[in-house]
């Protein structure tokens, strides 16, 4: 079964310092990659994703990631960050032979001093 | 209005009533999630319908009960929860293909009592 970790629970980073937050799957194949952004009281929304072709992806709010094969990673990142980022970001994994199950990552949460 | 809309945005009860979570979305997509997300766990899908029809239920407990009328509406049923029900209900729709985003709602919290 497809799995996915994020081996940091909670992540602390001063405003304009550059931010990389981790994710890393379990699946046989290359699966389709998400990483999703929570604000407090809010839903999900879609940062970016990864299906095939270029590895690094360009998403929403000046984030990127890109998918390592070799790792099984999927990793975050932004260069600067603004006191709005912080949030809950979530990595989650798709594949065809799933269908519509999405897995879910635990979550980082991203507090950002000022 | 646009997008994935949840009422009630809260909700408290107590273990024998009976409520209703439900969802709306306007964005044209065939598929329709219940997720259920409690404070350091996981996000856990609970049902997911693609053209009205069930097609993933992950064993969920009986006292969760959904039901989709149309492509546009979903509802979660309640009856006799326990406190560890109390969590964030969201709801999400996409395209209903794993390669589809998922759009969510803002979802609603649930209290048992």
């Amino acid at each position: 079964a497809q799995s996915v970790t994020q081996p940091d629970i909670h992540i602390t980073v001063s405003e304009g310092a550059s931010l990389e937050l981790r994710c890393n799957y379990s699946y046989g194949a290359t699966p389709y990659l998400f990483w999703y952004v929570q604000s407090p009281g809010q839903g999900l929304q879609l940062l970016l994703k990864y299906f095939s072709g270029d590895t690094l992806v360009q998403g929403i709010k000046g984030f990127e990631a890109e998918f390592k094969r070799s790792q099984s990673s999927f990793n975050l990142r932004k260069p600067s960050v603004h006191w709005s980022d912080a949030a809950e970001y979530f990595c989650a994994v798709g594949a065809p032979d799933y269908g519509q199950n999405f897995v879910f990552g635990p979550g980082t949460r991203l507090s950002v001093l000022p | 209005e646009t997008g994935v809309t949840q009422t009630p945005r809260h909700l408290v009860m107590g273990m024998t009533n009976k409520k209703s979570l439900k969802c709306e979305q306007h964005l044209g997509h065939n598929a329709m999630y219940w997720y259920k997300q409690s404070a350091k766990k996981p996000l856990e899908l609970m049902f997911v319908y693609s053209l009205e029809e069930r097609v993933e239920n992950n064993s969920v407990p009986s006292r969760f009960s959904p039901e989709c009328p149309n492509s546009s509406h979903l509802f979660l049923h309640l009856h006799t929860l326990q406190p560890e029900d109390s969590a964030l209900y969201l709801c999400a729709s996409s395209r209903g293909d794993s390669t589809g985003e998922l759009f969510f709602g803002e979802g609603s919290r649930l209290t048992v009592l």
